[in-house]
């Protein structure tokens, strides 16, 4: 089966750094997904990582080590509007399915 | 706008009556997906299609109907619905087989059972 492993809650100041942990175990791992969800709003694409290292995308970075099962999140120069649950999630090969971690929800201080 | 469409964006139904969740997408993909999200609880997959074929159904109660009539939309019919699976359903989308097959969420559907 799978497992998905994420904080449940994070707190870090506007303009500074955070980074949201990701652990995952699953049979033929396809790639690795972090969504954006504000509330009460469905979730939107953030990044994909399939082979192991960072991949970045202006303020956001995502990195990936698949022998550790472990991906991380790195957001930069945060903004208010940051303020949101992170979503881990991952895709296997055998049948199309993308299952979900709980969430980060991380809360922007002023 | 994501590409893809759900209706209603709120029901509120009770629990003997009968309704339909309905989801179109606008992006050529052959993949589509039911996610149940209830509160402090990550995203449930309910059902999975995939050209057109049910490929999933992951133990979800028979009072959910999915169905795929095409590869562009896809309903879920509803029926004798307890309280708790008031939830947030989400559709989404992608394009299935090879690496990186992103899925893209509608809005949701907001329902409540009373």
């Amino acid at each position: 089966g799978q497992n998905i492993d994420q904080p449940t809650e994070m707190t870090a100041t506007e303009g500074a750094i955070v980074q949201i942990n990701c652990t995952y175990q699953t049979s033929g791992f396809n790639g690795l997904f972090w969504y954006q969800q504000h509330a009460g709003e469905a979730p939107t694409f953030l990044s994909y990582n399939v082979l192991d290292g960072l991949e970045e995308k202006g303020r956001f970075s995502s990195f990936l080590s698949r022998s550790k099962g472990y991906s991380y999140l790195l957001l930069k120069e945060l903004q208010m509007k940051d303020s949101a649950s992170y979503l881990c999630a991952v895709s296997q090969y055998r049948d199309d399915k993308i299952i979900f971690g709980k969430g980060t929800r991380l809360h922007i201080l002023p | 706008e994501t590409g893809v469409t759900q209706t209603p964006r709120h029901l509120v139904m009770g629990m003997t009556n009968k309704k339909s969740l309905k989801c179109e997408q606008h992006l050529g993909h052959n993949a589509m997906y039911w996610y149940k999200q209830s509160a402090k609880k990550p995203l449930e997959l309910m059902f999975v299609y995939s050209l057109e074929e049910r490929v999933e159904n992951n133990s979800v109660p028979s009072r959910f109907s999915p169905e795929c009539p095409n590869s562009s939309h896809l309903f879920l019919h509803l029926h004798t619905l307890q309280p708790e699976d008031s939830a947030l359903y989400l559709c989404a989308s992608s394009q299935a087989g090879g690496s990186g097959n992103t899925i893209y969420f509608g809005e949701g559907s907001w329902l409540t059972v009373v």
